[in-house]
């Protein structure tokens, strides 16, 4: 079954980018869309964007003049980078696969990795 | 973008209770409701897709209803293991969008 796991700092400083990894095992990153979705300490959840196999990108307008969103098919992973930092993005950043292409919900999730923004 | 409210936000419950948590969209999302369940420090867990069908290994206490607008999930008879989290996402149109989240504790 396919797994997901997230790997990067888990400390940035304000205004630096911040970069993460999802390495997706046991199956192929071909097709579905592969999403990003942040939760604030004690907060609910955020949608950030996908992207498919292909690389064609959706993100989320609050965020999308900060974030990209890339897919390496040859090492079964895609990444997030998220520029110019605040505190305000302090949170828990999952991975996670799309149902479909024709579909948008979430399984299977990756743990999740806590990114702190602090000088 | 498509807001998703949550009610109640809380709610405190004793194991056999039947319990009920719904999901207002800011306008029609035909049947792209779903929801998750989330336990502290882990990754949310899908439960049910498309308003209704249950997620594979999910316990058939949990259902789900709705369309358009307002949407329901429905714990029959809670377990000690359902104390938990629970979030409606809307998949009808980007930017996907979740509810604020209903806490499940024990009475």
């Amino acid at each position: 079954q396919v797994q997901l796991q997230e790997s990067g700092p888990g400390l940035v400083k304000p205004s630096e980018t911040l970069t993460l990894t999802c390495n997706v095992s046991g199956g192929s990153i071909s097709t579905y869309h592969w999403n990003w979705i942040r939760q604030p300490p004690g907060k609910g959840l955020e949608w950030i964007g996908y992207i498919y196999y292909s690389g064609s990108t959706n993100y989320n307008p609050s965020l999308k003049s900060r974030v990209t969103i890339s897919v390496d098919p040859f090492k079964n992973q895609f990444s997030l980078r998220l520029n110019s930092v605040t505190p305000a993005d302090t949170a828990m950043y999952y991975c996670a696969r799309s149902s479909s292409v024709w579909d948008n919900w979430f399984d299977p999730w990756g743990q999740g990795t806590l990114v702190t923004v602090s000088s | 973008d498509i807001q998703m409210t949550q009610s109640p936000s809380s709610l405190s419950a004793s194991v056999g209770d039947r319990v009920t948590i719904t999901c207002r969209a800011s306008q029609s999302i035909s049947r792209y409701l779903n929801w998750y369940q989330q336990k502290p420090g882990k990754a949310p867990k899908v439960l049910i897709y498309a308003t209704s069908s249950l997620q594979s290994g999910v316990p058939s206490r949990f259902s789900g209803s709705g369309s358009g607008t307002d949407f329901t999930l429905t714990i029959d008879s809670l377990q000690p293991e359902d104390f938990a989290t629970y979030y409606c996402q809307q998949s009808y149109s980007t930017p996907l969008t979740f509810g604020g989240g209903t806490k499940v504790e024990i009475k």
